[in-house]
């Protein structure tokens, strides 16, 4: 199985300031036939859901603000929140589609400092 | 919309089995493989299954393979988890979602408590 790694557990960002998240594989989840990364990051906040932000590493779901942004390929990988808001206090995670068996990193706490 | 709606949570004991249901309207589900994920109390997300769209694959975690059967029904909409031999350990919200194969429509999750 692919292990799904992130880094940091948590982190508290000032209202305004940059928070970055990083997600690494275990494996390559880069597709050579389409030059394309299985990778998706999803937001879950308290009681909800997780929600789909972000997949093949860097396309934006419909309706995800522009603050979010996905970045990376191959084994390493970045969610960035240009300018945290109150609303993005949550627990965020990535996750790998290369495989059938599908994997989480452990999830990243992001507060507000 | 897209709506997938989880129920047959409850309380169980160790070693007895539990169906788990999800409800799809709002595409077509016949053409999409769907996903059950599950969260321990306090903990993070846990890959569980997979099931092909027509139901003609199906993959499991380790930590469930043997136990677990995934399954689903096309003429009714629904996708089905049957859980045998539980444990402890399986006590979680369990979530279905529609693969894409990006997991893009999650529902609100069913809770699964095991305990004597």
């Amino acid at each position: 199985d692919i292990v799904m790694t992130q880094s940091p557990d948590s982190l508290a960002v000032s209202l305004g300031e940059r928070a970055t998240i990083n997600c690494k594989s275990s494996q390559s989840v880069l597709y050579g036939s389409n030059n394309k990364n299985y990778l998706a990051w999803y937001q879950q906040k308290p009681g909800q859901p997780p929600k789909l932000l972000i997949y093949w590493a860097s396309t934006r779901e419909s309706g995800v603000p522009d603050r979010f942004s996905g970045s990376g390929s191959g084994t390493d990988f970045t969610l960035t929140i240009s300018s945290l808001q109150a609303e993005d206090v949550a627990v965020y995670y990535c996750q790998q589609y290369y495989t059938t068996l599908r994997t989480f990193g452990q999830g990243t706490k992001v507060e507000i400092k | 919309q897209v709506q997938v709606v989880e129920s047959g949570g409850g309380v169980v004991q160790p070693g007895r089995s539990l169906r788990l249901s999800c409800a799809a309207s709002g595409f077509t589900f016949s053409t999409h493989g769907m996903h059950w994920v599950r969260q321990a109390p306090g903990k993070g997300l846990e890959w569980v299954a997979v099931i092909s769209y027509d139901g003609g694959s199906k993959y499991y975690a380790d930590s469930v393979k043997g136990r677990f059967t995934i399954s689903r029904d096309n003429s009714k909409n629904t996708l089905y988890l049957q859980m045998n031999s539980l444990r402890a350990e399986d006590t979680a919200v369990y979530y279905c979602a529609k693969d894409l194969p990006w997991l893009d429509y999650w529902g609100q999750g069913t809770l699964v408590t095991v305990s004597s």
